[in-house]
């Protein structure tokens, strides 16, 4: 299978604890992105990757949220002294370039990681 | 008020009927117009793209965007019960970012 994968599919935490998540994307995609997800609701884009620049986080990307993509292939999504309010699914995208610019906007979303904190 | 607003559900439809899912969104600068299609526990895949008003149609699939009145539809004919799962409306300003703004999504139930 060659689509996007995340890792782990689901987390259960304790209040304040680290958390990271891993995202591979779909090989040839340069594009990134991270949402979350609520029950309930629809997804909240908050932050998008570039190959490894970072071009735009989201205001919901608070100070203790890091994302990083290094080499421009997988990345992370670090949680730092997470918060019952954190518990949500986070997806991960990718798209080649182009999508967007006329394109027919396509993200391929994985099947996210599911985060509980307790 | 949200970018997008879409009716929240749940609908529960027999097999066979047509359904109809809608959309509103406030920002006239949106450009693309996307439904997508989200299984229990799996992550969103794309069902359809529309940049103009007027209709697309994929099959059982017909998408519809009026941008007079920032109003978009998604029409299922003949719903099968393999068609249950939650529908997200998106949109985008185009560009580079292909940032998308997902509507909270309408939960569909097909009864067999």
């Amino acid at each position: 299978d060659t689509g996007v994968s995340q890792n782990p599919r689901h987390k259960i935490t304790k209040r304040g604890q680290n958390v990271t998540f891993r995202c591979d994307p779909i090989s040839e995609h340069n594009r990134l992105y991270w949402y979350r997800q609520t029950l309930g609701q629809g997804p909240e884009f908050l932050t998008y990757f570039q190959n490894e620049a970072q071009l735009e986080k989201s205001r919901l990307l608070s100070d203790r949220f890091s994302a990083e993509r290094p080499k421009g292939s997988f990345s992370t999504l670090e949680i730092q002294r997470t918060e019952q309010g954190d518990s949500a699914m986070y997806l991960c995208a990718s798209s080649p370039d182009g999508a967007g610019q006329g394109a027919n906007g396509e993200l391929f979303f994985g099947e996210g990681s599911r985060l509980t904190v307790l | 008020q949200k970018e997008v607003e879409q009716d929240p559900g749940p609908l529960s439809v027999p097999e066979g009927a047509i359904v109809s899912l809608n959309c509103t969104y406030s920002n006239s600068a949106f450009q693309y117009f996307m439904w997508y299609r989200q299984y229990s526990r799996k992550g969103p895949e794309l069902l359809m793209y529309t940049y103009s008003s007027g209709n697309k149609e994929d099959g059982r699939f017909t998408a519809q965007v009026d941008k007079s009145s920032k109003y978009i539809s998604l029409f299922i004919r003949d719903s099968q019960p393999s068609d249950s799962a939650t529908y997200l409306c998106a949109t985008n300003y185009g560009g580079a970012t292909n940032k998308l703004i997902f509507g909270t999504g309408t939960l569909l139930a097909v009864q067999p």
